[in-house]
């Protein structure tokens, strides 16, 4: 079973922290992405990486950025939380090879409060 | 823009029950559609994924279709329990592996 893993379940911050959200799957996936979700708004997506070094802008990347240095981790950087960034925070990957016939598997998410 | 829609936002039912979760969207050219499974405070799990050259798929209880002519899914679940008490999302794929996802079915199957 692909085990998509989160380094935090539950996170509080402080406004204009930098914040790193951990991301580690183990099934070698080349594709990784995160998302955030918001009661009423549903998930939306912030940043995805399509192999190491790889990252695309998803639909909401203002005021994040992404780092993906070996395949097995991607993390997301809140370079200065702000009240609005409190959120759900969702990683998922898929492999490339069958990833349009494979679903996304996800993490159980960070909860994030920004104080 | 693409968007994905579902309706009822949310559905109370006695146990034992069959019902019907629908999910419309605005594009057909789509690579495949996935439905999943959200407990509360917990992340996304996959439930089934219909490819774009199929028209349904099915697991156990739970039966998925797929209509790209008219833009539409239904996810079938068949004599429900108090466990599949959970919110159900469904997701289009595109063919950069992105999902959109719609904002979910909160489900309450009562005792």
């Amino acid at each position: 079973d692909v085990k998509v893993t989160q380094s935090s379940r539950y996170l509080v911050k402080r406004t204009g922290e930098k914040v790193f959200l951990e991301c580690v799957q183990d099934m070698d996936h080349e594709n990784m992405f995160w998302y955030r979700q918001d009661p009423g708004l549903g998930l939306r997506l912030i940043y995805f990486s399509y192999d190491v070094k790889m990252k695309e802008k998803g639909d909401i990347p203002e005021g994040y950025s992404v780092s993906r240095e070996k395949k097995e981790r991607f993390s997301l950087i809140l370079e200065s939380a702000s009240t609005n960034q409190t959120s759900m925070y969702l990683c998922a990957s898929t492999p490339a090879s069958g990833g349009l016939i494979q679903p996304q598997h996800f993490g159980d998410g960070t909860r994030l409060s920004i104080l | 823009k693409q968007e994905v829609t579902q309706i009822p936002a949310a559905l109370s039912v006695p146990e034992g029950e069959n019902l019907v979760l629908n999910c419309s969207f605005t594009d057909s050219a789509i690579y495949n559609l996935q439905w999943f499974r959200q407990d509360p405070g917990k992340g996304l799990t996959s439930l089934l994924l219909i490819q774009s050259s199929q028209r349904e798929q099915t697991s156990g209880r739970l039966n998925a279709s797929l209509d790209k002519s008219s833009g539409r899914s239904t996810l079938y679940i068949a004599a429900s329990q108090p466990g599949d008490s959970a919110t159900y999302l469904c997701a289009r794929m595109d063919s950069s592996y992105k999902l959109i996802f719609g904002s979910g079915t909160r489900l309450l199957v009562r005792p």
